[in-house]
């Protein structure tokens, strides 16, 4: 049974818009959470997370805002740029060493 | 330059012919994991490790085995491989436990 879900398989988005992916889970003892960026024949990297005791954390064009009563999360990109072209995966676990990955989304931002 | 290797990069192999996928960081990382990428599951967590000769299921542990001898080095070893391991694999290592893990470049494998 899937614990963290990423129900939008695909995102296209213009150039210069928001970017916003959306990411569930179901389990509310997760404490951590986090994003990552695949492009293909390469391995994920690491792009933003956020405390369980925050809802929100910026770094950049990249927001991740955590609800936690709906066990819901969020990344936001502004604005989006044809190099955001990836597969993004949320990522949730209830220690730091356990961690549930959705099934990723992924964004096309034409240009 | 910081980085997790791994080895083989792809491999095809038969079914029940033992394999050993090899993960080394230069980060001096204590955590480590394997995953593995299938499509519509995204990654699923197969073993972890928080130190040496520490390890702990993730989730999705059948058919597989690791070790950790030594702090760089965590290899899977698939005992007895058959057609539902084929899947791309990946190893990460991390810092400290919640924060960015890294990941390697990933193991294609496929069973026959």
């Amino acid at each position: 049974d899937q614990q963290v879900k990423q129900n939008s398989p695909s995102l296209s988005v213009q150039e210069g818009r928001i970017s916003i992916l959306n990411c569930d889970y179901t389990n509310s003892m997760f404490d951590y959470f986090l994003w990552y960026k695949k492009y293909p024949a390469e391995g994920p990297t690491f792009l933003i997370s956020i405390s369980s005791i925050k809802d929100k954390n910026e770094d950049g064009r990249f927001t991740v805002f955590l609800n936690k009563s709906a066990k819901h999360l969020s990344l936001h990109i502004v604005p989006s740029q044809p190099g955001d072209s990836a597969v993004y995966f949320c990522a949730a676990g209830p220690t730091g060493n356990q961690f549930y990955f959705g099934t990723g989304t992924s964004l096309t931002v034409i240009p | 330059e910081a980085q997790v290797t791994q080895n083989p990069r792809y491999l095809i192999t038969v079914t029940g012919k033992k394999l050993t996928v090899t993960c080394s960081q230069n980060m001096n990382h204590e955590y480590m994991s394997w995953y593995r990428q299938d499509p519509g599951l995204g990654l699923r967590q197969i073993y972890y490790s928080m130190n040496v000769e520490v390890t702990d299921k993730g989730d999705v542990p059948e058919g597989y085995k690791v070790s950790r001898k030594e702090k760089r080095n965590f290899p899977l070893i698939l005992e007895s491989p058959s057609p539902n391991q084929t899947s791309l694999y990946f190893c990460a290592s991390t810092l400290v436990p919640g924060a960015e893990q890294y990941f390697g470049p990933g193991t294609r494998l496929t069973v026959t």
